[in-house]
């Protein structure tokens, strides 16, 4: 299996500006989460769905911020408008049901909002 | 409010010794620990974990002690390689590993000097 891809790997905008970050989660894996590492705050959960669902989406810090997961295999984050506050690295991580909890992750999109 | 803390931002050794990375964490309900590994530009890795009704799991060089009084565990390396180098994160998760969040400390980076 290929693991979790994430797309871009990078991106720069400008404030403002629109942003979609992607990601392809592990075959047969029900649940995909969103995280946001930042120097100040460290790895901290963002959003996650369980077979497509949004389950809980407590960690979305604005309205600006928005989650979607169309089918099993893709799931988008969006962030409109975009602020420089925004700036970070977004990883999508997915796991398989059932008990224990470890979660696979992508390498990341770093996003720098100028 | 940092639920699960990784108190050293930064440790150093010289290969071959032992590494001892440290986690402390206040929630009482969390029952299940983690610890990943990430290197530059990749997502995180799963390492090693430990479920709150043991106190140690060891698999190869790598330890895991918990001390569920102190609400603290650590993460032992025997012996440290050049390649053990990373940024090593903390986490935690609440009922009995099926509950799908898991919390993260802000990690520790480790290099291990030849």
């Amino acid at each position: 299996d290929a693991g979790v891809i994430q797309s871009p790997r990078h991106e720069v905008t400008e404030m403002g500006q629109e942003v979609t970050l992607r990601c392809k989660p592990i075959s047969g894996h029900d649940y995909l989460f969103w995280y946001r590492q930042t120097m100040m705050r460290g790895l901290e959960l963002l959003i996650y769905f369980n077979n497509n669902v949004p389950i809980d989406d407590s960690g979305m810090p604005e309205d600006r911020f928005s989650a979607k997961m169309p089918n099993a295999s893709f799931s988008t984050l969006k962030i409109q408008p975009s602020e420089p506050r925004d700036s970070a690295v977004y990883f999508c991580a997915s796991r398989p049901g059932g008990g224990g909890s470890i979660q696979y992750f992508g390498a990341g999109t770093r996003l720098s909002v100028l | 409010d940092q639920q699960v803390k990784q108190n050293s931002p930064s440790l150093s050794v010289q290969e071959g010794r032992i590494s001892i990375l440290n986690c402390d964490y206040t929630n009482s309900m969390f029952d299940y620990f983690l610890w990943y590994k990430k290197y530059p530009a990749e997502g995180p890795t799963f390492l090693i974990s430990i479920s709150s009704i043991k106190d140690k799991n060891e698999d190869g060089r790598f330890t895991v002690f918990l001390n569920k009084s102190a609400k603290h565990l650590s993460l032992h390396i025997v012996p440290s390689q050049p390649g053990d180098s990373a940024v090593y994160f903390c986490a935690a998760s609440a009922g009995g590993g099926s509950n799908y969040k898991l919390t993260f400390g802000k990690g520790t980076l480790l290099t291990v000097n030849p």
